[in-house]
């Protein structure tokens, strides 16, 4: 059973405008998220982090927002630029992200438009 | 320049062989993960170990193994044992259980293609 759950495998998104990832996910003991970039063949490079005390997290064009009742998060980037056009990872950690891993979502592609 | 290398980045390997995947990283992380990566899968952990001389079973454990005997270093066996082993392979670190850091740093990873 996947416990994050990113339920758009991709997303188009005009230059300039705003650009909106979604997570979900079903594990209550998660209390710190995190969002990757991939580029293909590369590995995720870390973007962005939020621990569940909190319920935004703002680092340049980057704010993710945690809804912990909902047990939903989001990533948003504005403006969206063409440098942003690549897989986005959700993911979600136990205990402040212990050393035991990150449960990862399936990823969305995203597609910046000229 | 600090940061966490794997090598190779392209790997083939026949049918029936054992082939290990090489991870170093130079941040002084205590922790260090494997990873795989399938086409429209999440990254699914395979093992981590959090010290040197011990490690522990991820999700996915079943035809891999490792070794931890230097901080530094965390390599990967796909053995015989594994029946779909052509995947993408990330290594990470990442500081362990201490103040809630969990930004990992990934590998630029390695695509194993079984022929």
């Amino acid at each position: 059973d996947q416990q994050v759950k990113q339920n758009s495998p991709s997303l188009s998104v005009q230059e300039g405008r705003i650009s909106i990832l979604n997570c979900d996910y079903t594990n209550s003991m998660f209390d710190y998220f995190l969002w990757y970039k991939k580029y293909p063949a590369e590995g995720p490079t870390f973007l962005i982090s939020i621990s569940s005390i909190k319920d935004k997290n703002e680092d340049g064009r980057f704010t993710v927002f945690l809804n912990k009742s909902a047990k939903h998060l989001s990533l948003h980037i504005v403006p969206s630029q063409p440098g942003d056009s690549a897989v986005y990872f959700c993911a979600a950690s136990e205990s402040g992200g212990g050393a035991d891993g990150l449960t990862f979502g399936k990823g969305t592609h995203l597609i910046i438009q000229p | 320049d600090g940061g966490i290398t794997q090598s190779p980045k392209y790997l083939f390997r026949k049918e029936g062989q054992n082939v290990t995947l090489s991870c170093e990283q130079n941040l002084n992380h205590d922790a260090m993960y494997w990873y795989r990566q399938d086409p429209g899968q999440g990254l699914r952990l395979i093992y981590y170990s959090q010290i040197v001389n011990d490690f522990q079973k991820g999700d996915i454990a079943e035809g891999y193994s490792v070794s931890r005997e230097k901080k530094e270093s965390f390599p990967l066996t796909v053995t015989s044992a594994q029946k779909n082993p052509t995947a993408f392979y990330l290594c990470a670190s990442s500081l362990a259980r201490t103040g809630g850091l969990a930004e990992a740093f990934f590998g630029q990873g390695t695509r194993l293609t079984v022929v």
